[in-house]
């Protein structure tokens, strides 16, 4: 199967510092990643569609000037997360979309972001 | 509102007994993704469905896709402590790359 990795996996940072998290996809390309957020023992809720080359597609609701993206290459996604208060406290994911007749989505380990 | 219903929310249940997870919608699908996720990693694909009425079948799970592609069900057989987690459902509609999540099913099998 497809593999999609993430990085960190974890991170700690203080309110008001600006966090980076990667998503690359390994072994496929991918012209377009997504990004969720999960919270404990909830379903995923989609904040952005980053396809390459060209600007993230948001979600209702999802600042984009907070959560900013890039995808700048076809195995690479950026998310940042601005200026990042406790409650932007979460669980992040990204998949990668690897499969366009099945519509298959991959999903990187996810990334443990707590703001203090 | 939730386009995919999942049912039921919270399940557990005793090692060996059979169990069954809902997912519906009043939409149709081009295609539907079963997941699990365990706490803390990212949700691993089990399977995808295509065709109404498609039966797949993985060891001891069982998938099926509604004839009019609206819903779908994972009957688990003789459960194991090893198939806790989170089940989440997901379609696709048309040719939309996004998926549509439910709300998920959190499965613990007790030995």
């Amino acid at each position: 199967g497809a593999v999609v990795s993430q990085h960190p996996s974890r991170v700690i940072c203080k309110s008001g510092t600006s966090v980076k998290i990667e998503c690359r996809s390994l072994d496929f390309q991918a012209t377009t990643m997504f990004w969720y957020r999960q919270f404990p023992k909830k379903s995923l809720m989609l904040m952005a569609t980053s396809n390459e080359g060209s600007k993230a597609t948001y979600e209702q609701g999802v600042e984009k000037d907070k959560f900013l993206i890039n995808h700048a290459s076809l195995t690479l996604s950026t998310l940042t997360v601005t200026s990042a208060h406790p409650e932007d406290s979460s669980f992040y994911i990204c998949s990668a979309h690897g499969n366009l007749v099945r519509n298959e989505q991959f999903f990187g380990p996810g990334t443990r972001l707590t703001v203090l | 509102t939730q386009l995919l219903e999942q049912s039921p929310q919270f399940l557990s249940i005793q090692e060996g007994e059979n169990l069954t997870v809902y997912c519906n919608s009043s939409s149709v699908f081009s295609s539907l993704q079963w997941y699990r996720q365990e706490p803390g990693e990212g949700p691993v694909l089990l399977v995808t469905v295509v065709t109404g009425g498609e039966v797949k079948k993985l060891k001891r799970l069982t998938f099926q896709f509604g004839d009019a592609r609206k819903d779908s069900s994972l009957h688990i057989t003789a459960a194991q402590p090893g198939d806790t987690g989170l089940y989440l459902c997901a379609g696709a509609r048309g040719s939309a790359r996004q998926l549509t999540f439910g709300s998920g099913t959190q499965l613990t099998v007790l030995p």
